[in-house]
Formats: structure tokens, sequence, C-alpha cells
């Protein structure tokens, strides 16, 4: 089965802790993307890569930290700078080549940190 | 320049009836437009895209109407269904970089 798996479902932190959520697609894709998205809100982008060892800031990088050492694996680190850190993670990749822009997405890791 | 505007935030619809979500745009180097499905708990799926070359695309009960002047799309479920129900997102992309620009969503309820 092709597709993209994030593990936990669900995770819970105390406060100050770092926490790293899990990425792996075996879609080929060369793009990999984290969202976070908050109730009732639309999805923000955190960061992203297009290629291994190589990755980019999103619009709300902010305590936050990544690494793409395997085109199938793009983990992100919940560090403890992040000010409100509990909501709803998503995973996304896509190919990178033009024209192909579709975004496959994971079911989500949903953190909650007390 | 670079979001996408998107309403209603929710709306509510009777079973049968036209579900009609708006978005609007100002980058016009926009090239693609994608709209997303999202079921609760889930993560978001690729509904129906259109590029700026057609004016409307249909796939099934959804359709897309796309106003290049206006730099408006819409997205149009005929026939709703309670199994509609959903958050629906737009999105818009360029040729320059692989960034979705996204919506904020609207989330829909069709009613039995």
């Amino acid at each position: 089965d092709g597709g993209i798996t994030q593990s936990p479902k669900y995770l819970f932190r105390k406060e100050g802790q770092n926490v790293t959520l899990s990425c792996e697609q075996n879609l080929n894709h060369d793009a990999m993307y984290w969202y976070r998205q908050d109730p009732g809100q639309g999805l923000r982008l955190i960061y992203y890569s297009q290629i291994v060892n190589d990755f980019q800031k999103g619009d709300i990088a902010e305590g936050y930290s990544v690494s793409r050492e395997k085109k199938e694996s793009f983990p992100l680190t919940v560090t403890s700078a992040q000010k409100n850190p509990t909501a709803f993670y998503l995973c996304a990749s896509s190919s990178a080549g033009t024209g192909t822009y579709e975004q496959y997405f994971g079911p989500g890791t949903r953190l909650t940190v007390t | 320049q670079q979001q996408v505007k998107q309403s209603p935030q929710s709306l509510i619809v009777q079973k049968g009836g036209i579900s009609i979500i708006n978005c609007a745009y100002e980058n016009t180097a926009f090239d693609y437009f994608p709209w997303y499905q999202q079921f609760p708990g889930k993560g978001p799926a690729l509904l129906i895209a259109i590029r700026p070359d057609v004016s409307e695309k249909k796939e099934g009960r959804f359709t897309i109407s796309f106003n290049k002047s206006a730099k408006q799309f819409s997205l149009h479920i005929m026939d709703s269904q309670p199994g509609d129900s959903a958050t629906y997102f737009c999105a818009a992309i360029s040729d320059s970089n692989y960034q979705l620009i996204w919506g904020a969503g609207t989330k829909l309820i069709i009613k039995p």
C-alpha cells in the first residue's frame, strides 16, 4: 500500500519537553511538508523540503525543527520554545516535477501539551 | 498578494440542495487551483482541481467554476448528501514554487 504514515496518532507531553513527530512516505515523492491545523482553522505551513538534505521555513517555523536525511522520512521536532504547541499536525508529500502539484496527506498527529 | 480568501466560513444545506463555496485570489501567477475535502480527525484529500485555461471542470456531483478576469473560483456540490459533510479548502499554487496557498476552510453541514 502506498501512502503516508504519521505516528503516533495521539501524543501527550508535559510543557518544557521536546517531542518528535514521525512522517514516512513510500510514494517516491521528492517534496514533503509539515502543516499545523488549529480547531476551526485552515492549514499553516511549518516547514517544507523539496529534496533530501534541504528544507525551508514556512510561515510559522519558530519553535519547530526538521531534518530530511532520507527521501522517505521528514520528522518534525516541536521544541520547548514553541509557545502553543497543542494542535493537529499534518504531514504531506508531493512530486516535485512541474505540473504535478497534488499534495497527499497523512492521517495526522494530535499533540496535546499540558 | 499571496492570500486566497474563502467564503463562507460555514454552510448548512438541505439534502439534495446545491452547496456553493467561493474563493478569490490576487496573484495572477497562480496556475493551479485545487479543492481539498477533510473529514474530522483525518488529513485533507484532493477532491477536484482546475487550471486557468478552462472555465469549468466537472467530476460527478462536484464542479469547479473559474472566472479568470475576476480572479475567483468556486466549488459547486450538486444533490448534496449527508456524506458530503466535511470541511472544504480551496488552494492555489504557481509554477515557480511548490507552496500551496490555502483558504481558511468552509465547514459544510448537509441536513438530512
